[in-house]
């Protein structure tokens, strides 16, 4: 099955710098790749998303990149702001018939110091 | 668009006593829904997946006889924990995927979670 590592697992950036979260899939054919933020007591909320045959994926401070070959995609925030600290979840999956699974990473806590 | 309900946010229990979680899709018609649990400070754990009028499908290592779902219409999936135990106290999810035009039928979306504590 599918297998996603995302790294780092804590990240802290002064507001106003950049931030950049990599996650690593270990299936071939997964061909959607979202990311999710989720806050502290709430449920994971869709950010931006990116499908396989699409390189970079950009909305406002938000870019996604994907590299197929390598079998890696990113999450880059632009501009912190302190609203941006949550725990950031990429995934991955097979889209095809419709209820395909989602195979999550294990998350990264992005703190935004003021 | 694409909002998806859960309720209630947080129960507590005592053991030994079921608990029933609902979640609801708003403004879409969900024929497949994703029940997950979550430990804090960890990952999403895929419990099942619920299709709209048949049996729900579950991940191994779940049991069936715990955790019982019943998808009975397009828009609400039911998570009912039997017998609850405090091994059983966790952040539980649910998820349905969007549907409409290309670019919505492959997303996902989440409900607000339901915290349940088993005294």
């Amino acid at each position: 099955g599918e297998n996603v590592e995302q790294h780092p697992s804590t990240l802290s950036v002064q507001e106003g710098d950049s931030a950049v979260i990599k996650c690593t899939y270990s299936d071939s054919a997964s061909n959607y790749f979202p990311w999710y933020k989720q806050e502290l007591g709430k449920g994971p909320q869709l950010i931006i998303d990116i499908r396989s045959n699409v390189g970079e994926k950009k909305d406002q401070r938000i870019a996604v990149t994907l590299n197929k070959t390598a079998k890696h995609f990113s999450l880059h925030i632009t501009e912190t702001q302190p609203e941006d600290s949550a725990v950031y979840f990429c995934a991955a999956s097979i889209v095809a018939f419709g209820n395909e699974k989602l195979t999550f990473g294990t998350g990264t806590r992005l703190t935004i110091i003021p | 668009g694409a909002v998806v309900s859960q309720h209630p946010s947080w129960v507590i229990c005592k053991s030994g006593t079921s608990v029933k979680i609902e979640c609801r899709s708003l403004d879409f018609q969900a024929t497949t829904m994703f029940w997950y649990r979550q430990f804090p400070k960890q990952s999403l754990m895929l419990m099942a997946t619920s299709n709209e009028g048949s049996k729900a499908t579950y991940e191994q290592g779940v049991e069936k006889d715990k955790f019982l779902i019943n998808h009975a219409s397009l828009t609400l999936s039911t998570l009912t924990v039997t017998s609850a135990h405090p091994e059983d106290s966790s952040f539980y999810i649910c998820s349905a995927r969007g549907q409409g035009d290309d670019t919505t039928n492959e997303k996902l979306f989440f409900g607000s979670g339901t915290q349940l504590s088993v005294l």
